[in-house]
Order: C-alpha cells, then structure tokens, then sequence
C-alpha cells in the first residue's frame, strides 16, 4: 500500500510519447525531490530521473521529469520497444521519515 | 567505474537470521549514504534502510524496524544488513543501492545487481 500512485500500466506505439503520472502528498512529493527508475524485469533498476526534472548522464533527452504540486510526470517521447520495463516514481516522506516508491507503471510498446 | 557487488543471500527459515553485504568500489565510499532496496516477488520496489556517509542517521522501513540493522564500514567500502525474526513476507530480491550524500535517502544512482533471500520452512 505505497503512498505514491501511479498508473498499473501504460502503452502507446512505437514513435509515440506517453506521460506517467506519480500522485502523492504534501509530505512526499510535495516537499521533496522526486526520482524515477526504469526495471527491465529480472534486472536492477536503473536511475532515469533525480531532483524532480534532472537526467544523470547517459540518459537521453527523450526521458523528462517534471513536479507541479503533488504530482510528478514522467515523459517518455519517441517511444521504442526498447522502452518497455517497469517505471517507479520514488521521493522521502517528510512524515514517515521513509523513503517511498510509487506502485509502479507497466509500460508496453504496441 | 561504479560497482556494487552483494552477497550473502540464500534460503533461511522463518525466525532465523541472514546478514548481507555490498562492496563498493570506483568511487568514494566514504562521501555517500548507502541503501537496501527490496522486491519480493512479482511485486514493486520497497526501500528497506538507509545508512549516511559516517553512520550518523540510519532508517528503516516500519515493516523492518527493530528486526534489521543497517551498518557499514568505510574502511573496507562494503555496508551490510544484519535481518533477524526473519518471516516469509522478508523473500525478496534485495539490492544495494548508492544515495548521495545528504541525511536521508535521496536518489539512487547505482545498484547492486541483487541477492535473492527466501525464508521458508
């Protein structure tokens, strides 16, 4: 039962731009930087996101992060197949003293 | 190059104990705040602990306080997860996982590849 929802999946074609949304609260999202990390099932998951909109190196500008209120969005343009994985929002919990990740998004490439 | 490479996984039966570990090397372990990340099986991700850069703040998820332990040991880059009264709903694919260096968990940049922990009779 994660505070952070996000959307269980999400699919759009190849080419196509498709946004995640990460809905949280004035304790999490609203007061603290959010990440997002990319999970190739089987795999570790990977940083694609950190500080709300900020891309680590390596990772192309077809990924963007955005925060308004206590929400944030991910967005993913120029959809590829290789874009398929589990998306996780992630921010510390003010109140919880916890570190929270959202439910996590399924995303598929048609 | 940044890696984190975990052992100490395995099978272990409910009540019982297990201490993983996480070596760290490329970068310098002594500057950043270190985590344990969890994913039982076909489920989402759950942070379990986060230890700072000289140990002064550690926390836990409510779901493992007073049951796990967090510590490190700059000296020899690794940090470690000492899991008593182990239950079932503990198996998990655990991961290590690299914060920054802040007073609480942040991001994390860089992962462990993952050590599976099954607690079964």
């Amino acid at each position: 039962q994660s505070v952070l929802t996000q959307p269980p999946s999400v699919s759009a074609a190849p080419g196509q731009r498709i946004t995640i949304c990460c809905s949280g609260s004035s304790s999490n999202v609203g007061s603290n930087y959010v990440s997002w990390y990319r999970q190739v099932p089987g795999t570790a998951p990977k940083l694609l996101i950190y500080e709300n909109d900020r891309r680590p190196s390596g990772i192309p500008d077809r990924f963007s992060g955005s925060k308004s209120g206590t929400s944030a969005t991910l967005g993913i343009t120029g959809l590829q197949t290789g874009d398929e994985a589990d998306y996780y929002c992630g921010t510390w919990d003010s109140t919880l003293s916890a570190f929270v990740f959202g439910t996590g998004t399924k995303v598929t490439v048609l | 190059e940044v890696q984190l490479v975990q052992s100490g996984g395995g099978p272990v039966k409910p009540g019982g104990s297990l201490r993983l570990s996480c070596s760290a090397s490329g970068f310098t372990f002594y500057n950043y705040g270190m985590n344990w990340v969890r994913q039982a099986p076909g489920k989402g991700l759950e942070w379990v602990s986060f230890i700072s850069s000289s140990s002064t703040y550690k926390y836990y998820a409510d779901s493992v306080r007073g049951r796990f332990t967090i510590s490190r040991d700059n000296a020899k880059h690794s940090i470690f997860l000492q899991m008593n009264s182990l239950r079932a709903e503990d198996t998990a694919v655990y991961y290590c996982a690299r914060g920054d260096d802040n007073s609480f968990p942040d991001t994390f940049d860089y992962w462990g590849q993952g050590t599976l922990v099954t607690v079964s009779s």
